[in-house]
């Protein structure tokens, strides 16, 4: 059961950016940092945004992630095929005592 | 270089039991959380549970309490997720993973993975 809400989809032409929103509560993002991770078929999720906004070492800058309230946004500049994959944010849930994640939303460039 | 290496691909039956394993390397075991992550064909992330190797405290997300145990091995540095009965609605990719405390709200290491196919 996700408890964070994300867009199925979202597409858009190589080079333009997308926007992606995760929408949670206060017991989960209103009180908690955000990460962002990117699914490519067939392999592990790949952290790509810890702490709201901050990018492991590896991740370009064409990604970044923001935080306000209960909702956060990953956005991914500069679209590439190859980013072409299922994104899910995640943070802890407090009610829950565990980290929770989005119900996913899958990038396609055009 | 910190690796979680999971045990290979498994088909069973209904109502047999299993356990898979995730061994980590290239860090100190007992000195960070393991979870384990579910994911059924086609759906979304599941956080299951969480175990600290170092006194092998676990703790079961809702949802999966009582539908699998979690378990660790000091010596061998090895996580464990077990069934006792298998169904059907158990297929699904496990993905075992490192957090660097309770309460983190990330994941940066990831097993590669270990598929799970419960049919009659």
């Amino acid at each position: 059961q996700s408890v964070l809400t994300q867009p199925p989809s979202v597409s858009a032409a190589p080079g333009q950016k997308v926007t992606i929103s995760c929408s949670g509560s206060s017991s989960n993002i209103g009180n908690n940092y955000v990460s962002w991770y990117q699914q490519l078929p067939g392999t592990a999720p790949k952290l790509l945004i810890y702490e709201n906004n901050k990018r492991p070492s590896g991740i370009p800058d064409r990604f970044s992630g923001s935080k306000s309230g209960t909702s956060a946004t990953l956005g991914i500049t500069g679209l590439q095929t190859g980013d072409e994959a299922d994104y899910y944010c995640g943070t802890w849930d407090n009610s829950l005592s565990a980290l929770v994640f989005g119900t996913g939303t899958k990038v396609t460039v055009l | 270089e910190v690796q979680l290496v999971q045990s290979g691909a498994e088909v069973k039956k209904p109502g047999e039991s299993l356990k898979i394993s995730c061994k980590g390397s290239g860090y100190s075991f007992t000195s960070y959380w393991i979870a384990w992550v579910r994911q059924m064909p086609g759906k979304g992330l599941e956080y299951m549970g969480i175990i600290y190797p170092g006194d092998s405290d676990v703790r079961y997300s809702p949802s999966f309490q009582g539908q699998v145990t979690i378990s660790a091995g000091k010596s061998l540095s090895t996580a464990y997720l077990q069934w006792s009965s298998l169904k059907a609605s158990d297929t699904a990719m496990y993905f075992c993973v490192r957090q660097n405390y309770f309460g983190t709200s990330y994941i940066e290491y990831w097993g590669q993975g270990t598929l799970v196919t419960v049919s009659s």
